[in-house]
């Protein structure tokens, strides 16, 4: 069935260091690929998103690159801060199914 | 514009017990979906309303039940409650029917759900 596998479960960086988080999808139809950021006690809320028919996606600090090939997407931070630390939830979209497949979620704490 | 609501935000049952969760999406917004939240499971899909019509449907048990009102509120009622149905509930709606190339939810703040 639809699976999005999620890596690393757990991260921890220094201040200023960057963070990258792997997900790769087992559905070719995948079309939409958003990440969601949830902090302790918070509604997840959307950093950042990419479409099949892009490669690459940057928004200041935050990028997401897609390799359709390989099945596979990832969250890059750079210039980690504290407050980006939370548990990043990575997702998948395939048509006409109506929902988002979500990995497992990242846990990174950024050490000041 | 206002965000997803959910109400309550809290709520306390014992086992044996049926409980009926609220979702008001953000105005306009026509597709409701709702998600369970438990450590270690990440957000595991419950199902999805359009319309007032449930379009998918996740691997749960019968006693999840959910529904879209013509305002495009949902409910969601989980019957017979067990322990392991503790979890936070979230639900996020998205503007459009699920275009070509995927389109964003939005989540709403959850109700956590203590079975006893």
């Amino acid at each position: 069935g639809e699976n999005v596998e999620q890596h690393p479960s757990t991260l921890s960086v220094q201040e200023g260091d960057s963070a990258v988080i792997k997900c790769t999808y087992s559905d070719s139809a995948s079309n939409y690929f958003p990440w969601y950021k949830q902090e302790l006690g918070k509604r997840p809320q959307l950093i950042i998103d990419i479409r099949s028919n892009v490669g690459e996606k940057k928004d200041q600090r935050i990028a997401v690159t897609l390799n359709k090939t390989a099945k596979h997407f990832s969250l890059h931070i750079t210039e980690t801060q504290p407050e980006d630390s939370a548990v990043y939830f990575c997702a998948a979209h395939s048509p006409g199914t109506y929902k988002y497949i979500f990995g497992t979620g990242t846990r990174l704490k950024v050490l000041a | 514009k206002a965000g997803v609501t959910q109400t309550p935000r809290y709520l306390i049952k014992t086992r044996g017990q049926q409980v009926t969760l609220s979702c008001s999406p953000i105005s306009g917004h026509r597709s409701v979906s709702w998600y369970q939240q438990t450590p270690g499971q990440g957000l595991q899909f419950l199902f999805e309303y359009f319309s007032e019509t449930q379009r998918n449907k996740g691997n749960f048990p019968g006693r999840f039940s959910g529904r879209q009102f013509s305002n495009s509120r949902s409910e969601m009622n989980v019957s017979t409650l067990e322990l392991g149905d503790s979890a936070l509930y979230l639900c996020a709606s998205s503007l459009v029917a699920w275009g070509p190339l995927g389109d964003t939810q939005y989540f709403g703040p959850g109700t956590r759900l203590t079975v006893l």
